[in-house]
């Protein structure tokens, strides 16, 4: 089993609409959760932190943690065509300072 | 956020050849930095972790006589891959954590090796 698993899409979502990604992790020390998103050729590029059980909203864009369930998502709003990337899931653990990062979900947005 | 610059952005070099890649925190400083190796359409690999004033962590699996690391600053870690051959062309990143409490981690734009 993974340690960071994500479903690796590819999503399309049409231009508006909401971008929906899950995201669920083993280790049940984890502490903090991040999404980065990754467009092609491109180094990643944090768009979320997320460190308590709930939401948090930043722009278009919707964080979700349920630690009981193990489990974080994020919402995309108002979806563009520039939000077409690769978002990655991120967690670091309760051993160290180190990130274990999902696959990836590929997103499409259609105009 | 925090700004980590990488340089150079891309190099291509001769099988045999060594490459040193630097990774900079611009502006504020990093004891501890981390290098990812990505190959095409998969996910971040960590190589190792990268320690100001001591000795590079590496990941299982990774050669660390073939990939040093050298932390010389609080800003500055340097990743010299070593007789590269073309297996080893990928894409570099080097990330540094700007708030410790929460590992909240910023990545450089990244280093193209094309190794021929």
């Amino acid at each position: 089993q993974k340690e960071v698993e994500q479903n690796s899409g590819p999503l399309s979502v049409p231009e508006g609409a909401i971008a929906s990604l899950n995201c669920t992790y083993s280790d049940r020390g984890s502490q903090s959760f991040f999404w980065y998103r990754q467009y092609s050729g491109k180094s990643p590029e944090l768009i979320m932190s997320i460190y308590s059980n709930g939401d948090k909203e930043d722009g278009r864009f919707t964080a979700q943690l349920n630690k009981a369930s193990q489990y974080v998502s994020l919402l995309i709003r108002d979806s563009q065509p520039s939000d077409s990337a690769t978002y990655l899931c991120a967690v670091n653990g309760a051993a160290g300072n180190k990130l274990t990062f999902g696959g990836g979900t590929r997103v499409l947005v259609k105009p | 956020g925090a700004v980590v610059s990488q340089h150079p952005s891309w190099v291509i070099c001769k099988s045999g050849t060594s490459v040193k890649i630097e990774c900079r925190s611009l502006d504020f400083q990093a004891t501890t930095m981390f290098w990812y190796r990505q190959f095409p359409k998969q996910s971040l690999m960590l190589m190792a972790t990268s320690n100001e004033g001591s000795k590079a962590t590496y990941e299982q699996g990774v050669e660390k006589d073939k990939f040093l690391i050298n932390h010389a600053s609080l800003t500055l870690s340097t990743l010299t891959v070593t007789s590269a051959h073309p297996e080893d062309s990928s894409f570099y990143i080097c990330s540094a954590p700007w708030r410790s409490s929460y590992n909240e981690q910023f990545f450089g734009p990244g280093t193209r090796l094309t190794v021929l």
